[in-house]
């Protein structure tokens, strides 16, 4: 099992554009959630998957936005891309939303 | 509010010296700590959780609810603890997901 796994690793965008990241989760985990982390920061709560539905939301604006596939497995999308949203952005999965999480490598973003 | 502070971006320690990891918390109900820890190039894994009250790697933390405090602590510190931990925190209360609020992280440095 490589664990939970995210693409791409590494992603150069400019503002306004839009950025979709990708996130499989731990094999037996159908949670998924979403953190950003900014440079020298703890991560921050985005949202959380489970059951193909948003389950509970942080205090992320609607430019952020997921989805989650049957198999489990989600994307994050953000539109309109501003500076402030370059950052790591960590997927973390487990079982049933209250086991413990097992986050993935990230995927650093970086807004020009 | 519901609030994670390690008050020390980093904790410079020698090898064979104690180490205390300061985190304190704010949550108005019942809440679950865990233990975080990400060493140089890999990705965030949990060291340990209050409920489960291991002792992992030599680190052990107890939960004070009176002082809303869930300190680490080494007793004799190792180079390859050398990492950055972060505290988090997962509500109890119906309803919650098991989201995870962080704090800001402390920087272990142990030197030889």
């Amino acid at each position: 099992d490589a664990g939970v796994t995210q693409s791409p690793t590494h992603l150069i965008k400019t503002r306004g554009q839009q950025v979709t990241l990708r996130c499989s989760p731990k094999s037996g985990h159908d949670t998924v959630s979403w953190y950003q982390q900014a440079l020298g920061q703890g991560p921050q709560f985005i949202f959380q998957y489970y059951e193909e539905e948003e389950r509970q939301r942080g205090n992320f604006p609607d430019r952020f936005s997921g989805h989650q596939f049957p198999n489990y497995s989600s994307e994050l999308n953000v539109n309109a891309l501003l500076l402030g949203d370059s950052a790591l952005y960590l997927c973390a999965s487990s079982g049933q939303g209250r086991e413990t999480q097992y986050f993935g490598p990230g995927t650093r973003l970086l807004v020009l | 509010a519901q609030r994670v502070t390690q008050p020390e971006k980093l904790l410079s320690v020698f090898k064979g010296a104690p180490v205390e990891l300061k985190c304190n918390y704010s949550y108005s109900g019942s809440p679950e700590l865990f233990w975080y820890v990400q060493y140089s190039r890999q990705r965030l894994q949990l060291l340990l959780r209050h409920i489960s009250r291991e002792s992992i790697k030599g680190f052990t933390a107890d939960l004070n609810k009176g002082e809303t405090s869930f300190h680490l602590k080494k007793p004799f510190a190792q180079e390859e603890d050398s990492a950055m931990y972060y505290c988090a925190l997962s509500g109890q209360s119906s309803g919650n997901t098991g989201k995870l609020i962080f704090g800001q992280g402390t920087t272990l440095q142990v030197k030889p």
